[in-house]
């Protein structure tokens, strides 16, 4: 599966709580992505990191939060702040040598908060 | 800022014809352009990519070209089969950056 994993494939929350979704990937790149999708649009950047215990904000960050303390990981927490959190949430990973690389997706968390 | 540009959003062709798909970006910096079909609620795989250092690259029946003057790139789809229905995403990503800037997708539908 590309080397690179998501969990929970699906998550159910009450309003008012904040949930932390993995990933994980063992194919030893630098460069992790957070992506929210919603039905029937296109791929949203929340946060991405070029190395560890490092991150910046995507285009609609507001509600959630990130760390990156080791290679292999890269946590995403949604937090109670975010307004619309039910979502499709990918994640990906990349090599960051020059030139570009393919991003490697996950499976897919499937958010759904009542 | 930066931003890419995706045509159409959905497209319908009989199975055996050709489907194309464009995309248009803003910043002159990209210099790597990668190709996504996404099968419903599945992840997002490559399916070609090219870098700016070339105008056309080609595998089997896919294809994807680049104008970098216009700054436009094209996925071409020949001989479409009903598996090639699904959707499509480019992108591009901007020299120096590890942010891939998405097209918002085609929904291609192949008819049997």
């Amino acid at each position: 599966d590309g080397g690179i994993t998501q969990s929970p494939k699906y998550l159910f929350r009450k309003e008012g709580q904040n949930v932390t979704l993995s990933c994980e990937q063992n194919l030893n790149h630098d460069a992790m992505y957070w992506y929210r999708q919603d039905p029937g649009q296109g791929l949203r950047l929340i946060y991405y990191s070029q190395i560890v215990n490092d991150f910046q904000k995507g285009d609609i960050a507001e509600g959630y939060s990130v760390s990156r303390e080791k290679k292999e990981s890269f946590p995403l927490t949604v937090t109670s702040a975010q307004k619309n959190p039910t979502a499709f949430y990918l994640c990906a990973s990349s090599s960051t040598g020059t030139g570009g690389s393919e991003q490697y997706f996950g499976p897919g968390t499937r958010l759904t908060v009542t | 800022g930066e931003n890419v540009e995706q045509h159409p959003s959905t497209l319908s062709v009989q199975e055996g014809d050709s489907a194309v798909i464009k995309c248009t970006y803003s910043d002159s910096a990209s210099n790597y352009f990668p190709w996504y079909k996404q099968e419903l609620g599945k992840r997002p795989q490559l399916i070609i990519d090219i870098r700016s250092n070339v105008g056309e690259k080609k595998d089997q029946r896919i294809a994807v070209t680049l104008n970098k003057t216009a700054k436009h790139f094209s996925l071409h789809i020949t001989e479409t089969q009903p598996e090639d229905s699904a959707v499509y995403f480019c992108a591009a990503l901007t020299s120096g950056t590890y942010k891939y800037i998405f097209g918002t997708g085609t929904r291609l539908k192949v008819l049997a």
